[in-house]
């Protein structure tokens, strides 16, 4: 059962427009939701989060949106860049719990 | 410098060989991690251990073997190697409970290819 789930295995986009990515959960326990990006040869990199008492959080050109009633996030970026062309995961934990689960991910494609 | 190193980078091995895959952080973080990733299933937890001598089992724990003698080392082991186990698997580590102040820290991966 796939309890975070990324329907969009891709997504392409022109630079300087906006990029979209969602994700979907159905654990109602979930409190803490993580963005991870991830470059090819590389390690996941934690890029933003946010916790269930929040509906927004904004890092710079990154936002992420929770709705928890629609049990729905998704991650904002606003410029996009070419160097923001990579694989993005959404994860999310209970309180308490100490592990991640983690969406299939979305590959973002930035085109100059 | 500080971080997460895995090795080796690349492993090529057998059906039914013994092989370790390691892990070690500089950063004395108390939780450890191990995930695979493989398409269409994004990051799935193997193990986890909450300190040295302390592990526990993730969502796909079958065919492996972990330990934890010290809090800076999370080596993983596949007891006899099996195709379904060709992957990307990565390890994390994590100052604290994993939260929205405690993200994971990613090691570069080892992709294991078993033939």
């Amino acid at each position: 059962d796939q309890q975070v789930k990324q329907n969009s295995p891709s997504l392409s986009v022109q630079e300087g427009r906006i990029s979209i990515l969602n994700c979907d959960y159905t654990n109602s326990m979930f409190d803490y939701f993580l963005w991870y990006k991830k470059y090819p040869a590389e390690g996941p990199t934690f890029l933003i989060s946010i916790s269930s008492i929040k509906d927004k959080n904004e890092d710079g050109r990154f936002t992420v949106f929770l709705n928890k009633s629609a049990k729905h996030l998704s991650l904002h970026i606003v410029p996009s860049q070419p160097g923001d062309s990579a694989v993005y995961f959404c994860a999310a934990t209970p309180r308490g719990y100490g592990k991640l689960t983690f969406g299939q991910g979305t590959i973002l494609t930035v085109h100059p | 410098d500080a971080g997460i190193t895995q090795s080796p980078r690349y492993k090529i091995t057998e059906t039914g060989r013994q092989v370790t895959l390691m892990c070690h952080q500089t950063w004395s973080h108390s939780y450890m991690f191990w995930y695979r990733q493989d398409l269409g299933h994004g990051l799935r937890l193997i193990y986890y251990s909450a300190a040295a001598d302390i592990t526990d089992k993730g969502e796909v724990p079958d065919g492996y073997v972990v330990s934890r003698s010290k809090t800076e080392n999370f080596p993983l082991t596949l007891e006899s190697a099996t195709r379904s186990q060709t992957s990307v698997y990565f390890c994390a580590s994590s100052e604290e409970e994993v939260g929205s102040n405690s993200p994971l820290h990613f090691g570069n991966g080892t992709r294991l290819t078993v033939t």
